[in-house]
């Protein structure tokens, strides 16, 4: 009974390095998010799928990627890591309007 | 400004009862949730409310909705030790995202 599960736990960056933060939801779930979390700023939406194959940007969208290539995997990618990407970031799949979320990535780029 | 509003924080005494307010801004949403995250956790769906109801219960939760001046409230009766946390009030835009409060931080005080 895995639901939502985000690799790493934790990371630590230097400014320019890419990385990919894994998400995977065994839950059948057509739509999946990433959102990060900055203290008192509340969840940010980056990017979103609504089905294999589809994805659209959030609201911060800037300096990150994405791809669905099964329903099952929503990988998020940095590829110049910056300052202002450090933060706690939130995978999470939905059906029937209820979200399920990922116990969260926490990455800081020095 | 942030489309969902909430006051960041809230002290309250064990067996009190705890009272979340949060006011938003979209009169289209048509779901209103509460999400809690306690330390190094994701989020956790406490209870949500269509926005054709004005109130629901679920045990110590009681939700209320005021559509006209746009308020929800989570009102946690008998609050214990367990549940200091972060609340987060969402609503739900048309398309299945969410937007997101920045989080009202309570701390029970024995």
């Amino acid at each position: 009974n895995a639901g939502v599960t985000q690799t790493p736990k934790f990371r630590i960056l230097k400014i320019g390095q890419s990385m990919t933060l894994q998400c995977t939801q065994d839950m059948n779930h057509n739509y999946m998010y990433w959102y990060r979390q900055d203290p008192g700023m509340g969840l940010k939406l980056i990017y979103y799928s609504v089905g294999a194959g589809i994805t659209d940007k959030g609201e911060v969208p800037n300096g990150y990627n994405v791809s669905r290539s099964t329903t099952e995997d929503f990988p998020l990618r940095l590829e110049l890591a910056a300052p202002s990407q450090t933060s706690v970031y939130f995978c999470a799949s939905s059906q029937n309007r209820v979200h399920h979320f990922g116990d969260g990535t926490r990455l800081s780029i020095l | 400004g942030e489309d969902v509003e909430q006051s960041l924080f809230l002290s309250v005494r064990e067996g009190d009862s705890s009272v979340i307010n949060c006011t938003y801004t979209d009169s289209s949403s048509t779901y209103l949730y509460w999400y809690k995250q306690e330390p190094g956790a994701g989020l956790q769906l406490l209870t949500y409310i269509f926005s054709n109801m004005d109130m629901k219960q679920d045990q110590r939760l009681t939700v209320l909705l005021n559509k006209k001046d746009k308020h929800l409230s989570l009102r946690i009766a008998d609050t214990q030790t367990g549940d200091s946390a972060i609340y987060f009030c969402a609503e739900s835009m048309s398309d299945y995202k969410l937007s997101f409060g920045a989080g009202t931080t309570v701390t029970v005080r024995a």
